[in-house]
């Protein structure tokens, strides 16, 4: 059974900081990965999506990285301002279509 | 990306009573969508899939008969909670992929927070 696991819990840095949130899953055996942010009481907006070829995917100043056989992701965030404070979340397929979600890391940037 | 619209945003409703909750894809067909759950500061646990027309398949834990699914259309589906009660009340959050297949992005709905009195 996969198990997603995130790190942090939580976490508060400054404006301007880059920043590294990590994810890691317990199966290798996965077919992508895909990084949300989730703002409070809202629903989930997707960041990125990775393949399991590839290895990392950028959008702007995010930037995921993937490494299959240790079962670890990155999400990479440069310059951050204070509108990047949301819910991180990770997760990745198991079965027919079903989303595995890790628990999330909650970010705030302090102006 | 695609758009997946839930409505209501929120709900308030009387023990007993039965609420519905609609999950709608705007720009593309779903032959499946999904129904998550999501308990304050707690991540999405996955309730059912829906599937157009045909029955939904449930995950362990989760009363079919409480949580009723239709998915009569390629562009909708519904969750309707059956004599609520308040430990009932939760986020709610549909999911659909605009392509079939496990390498395609999921995209979500905004959520419905359901509290019942």
């Amino acid at each position: 059974k996969q198990e997603v696991t995130q790190i942090p819990a939580a976490l508060s840095v400054p404006e301007g900081e880059n920043l590294v949130l990590n994810c890691s899953f317990t199966d290798s055996a996965i077919y992508n990965l895909q990084w949300f942010r989730q703002d409070p009481g809202k629903g989930l907006t997707s960041l990125l999506l990775i393949q399991s070829s590839q290895r990392e995917q950028t959008s702007g100043r995010l930037n995921a990285s993937l490494d299959k056989s240790s079962g670890r992701s990155t999400l990479y965030i440069a310059a951050s301002q204070p509108g990047d404070s949301a819910t991180y979340l990770c997760a990745v397929p198991e079965g027919a279509q079903k989303l595995v979600f890790g628990q999330g890391t909650r970010l705030t940037i302090n102006p | 990306g695609a758009v997946v619209s839930q409505h209501p945003s929120w709900v308030i409703c009387k023990s007993g009573t039965s609420v519905k909750i609609e999950c709608r894809s705007l720009d593309f067909q779903a032959t499946t969508m999904f129904w998550y759950r999501q308990f304050p500061k707690q991540s999405l646990m996955l309730m059912a899939t829906s599937n157009e027309g045909s029955k939904a398949t449930y995950e362990q834990g989760v009363e079919k008969d409480k949580f009723l699914i239709n998915h009569a259309s390629l562009t909708l589906s519904t969750l309707t909670v059956t004599s609520a009660h308040p430990e009932d009340s939760s986020f709610y959050i549909c999911s659909a992929r605009p392509f079939a297949g496990k390498n395609t992005e999921a995209f979500f709905g905004q959520g419905t927070r359901l509290t019942v009195v």
